[in-house]
C-alpha cells in the first residue's frame, strides 16, 4: 500500500536531549513537509523540501533541523534548543506539478519531553 | 495567502446535511479554496478544492459564492464519523507562486450527534 509512515507513535525523552523523528513516503512524491500541531491549534510548518538535498524554513524553525538524502525520507530532528518541544508532529508529502498539490499526511508522531 | 474565518463548532445530526461556511474576504483572482478535515489524533485528510465553480467529489460539495469572498463545505449525509475538525484553506496556485505551504487556523470542530 501507498502511504506516508511515521515512526513511533509516541516518543518519550528527558530535557535536553535531541530527538529524531522518522517520517517515509512510497508515494514518489517530490515534496515533503513538517508540522507541528500544540493542543486545540491548527498545524504550523517548520520545514518542508521539494527536492533531494534541498529544504526551506517554514514558520518555526527554529530549535529543528532536517536532512533529505532520500526522496523517500525527510527525518526532523527536535534539538535541545527547542525551548517547548512537547506536541504532535505531522509528515506530509505532495508531487509539484500540477494545478493544486494535495498533501497526504502520516499518522503523526506524539513527543512529550519530560 | 488569504486570512480565513471558521465558525468555532457546529453539531449536527446524524444523516442531514452539515453545511460548514468559511469566509475569506481577502482572497485574490489566482487563490484556491482548500478543505481538510482532522479526526481526533490523526494526520487531516483532504476532502476537495476550487476556484470558482462549484465542485464535488465522493466526500462532499464545495459552495462557491460568485464574489469569492465566502465558501461553505456540504457534508450531504453527515455520519458519526464524520465529526473531525475541519479547515478552511486560501492558497494560490503554485505554478503562479503560490507555493506548497498549507496555512492551517484552528478550523471548526464538527460533532454529529444520533
Amino acid at each position: 500500500d501507498g502511504g506516508i509512515t511515521q515512526s513511533p507513535k509516541y516518543l518519550f525523552r528527558k530535557e535536553g536531549q535531541n530527538v529524531t523523528l522518522s517520517c517515509e513516503q512510497n508515494l514518489n512524491h517530490d515534496a515533503m513537509y513538517w508540522y507541528r500541531q500544540d493542543p486545540g491549534q491548527g498545524l504550523r510548518l517548520i520545514y518542508y523540501s521539494q527536492i533531494v538535498n534541498d529544504f526551506q524554513k517554514g514558520d518555526i524553525a527554529e530549535g529543528y533541523s532536517v536532512s533529505r538524502e532520500k526522496k523517500e525520507s525527510f527525518p526532523l530532528t527536535v534539538t535541545s534548543a527547542q525551548k517547548n518541544p512537547t506536541a504532535f508532529y505531522l509528515c506530509a508529502s505532495s508531487v509539484l506539478a500540477g494545478t493544486y498539490n494535495e498533501q497526504f499526511f502520516g499518522p503523526g508522531t506524539r513527543l512529550t519531553v519530560l | 495567502d488569504a486570512k480565513t474565518t471558521q465558525p468555532t463548532s457546529m453539531d449536527c445530526a446524524e444523516g442531514r446535511a452539515a453545511n460548514l461556511p468559511c469566509n475569506h474576504s481577502t482572497i485574490s483572482g489566482n487563490e484556491y479554496v482548500y478543505w481538510y478535515r482532522q479526526i481526533h489524533s490523526q494526520g487531516p485528510q483532504y476532502i476537495i478544492h476550487g476556484l470558482k465553480n462549484n465542485e464535488t467529489n465522493e466526500m462532499a460539495s464545495l459552495i462557491i459564492t460568485e464574489d469569492r469572498k465566502s465558501s461553505t463545505l456540504i457534508l450531504p449525509h453527515a455520519t458519526l464519523r464524520d465529526t473531525a475538525v475541519y479547515y478552511c484553506i486560501v492558497r494560490g496556485h503554485i505554478l503562479t507562486g503560490g507555493g506548497n505551504k498549507l496555512t492551517f487556523g484552528t478550523g471548526t470542530q464538527l460533532k454529529v450527534e444520533l
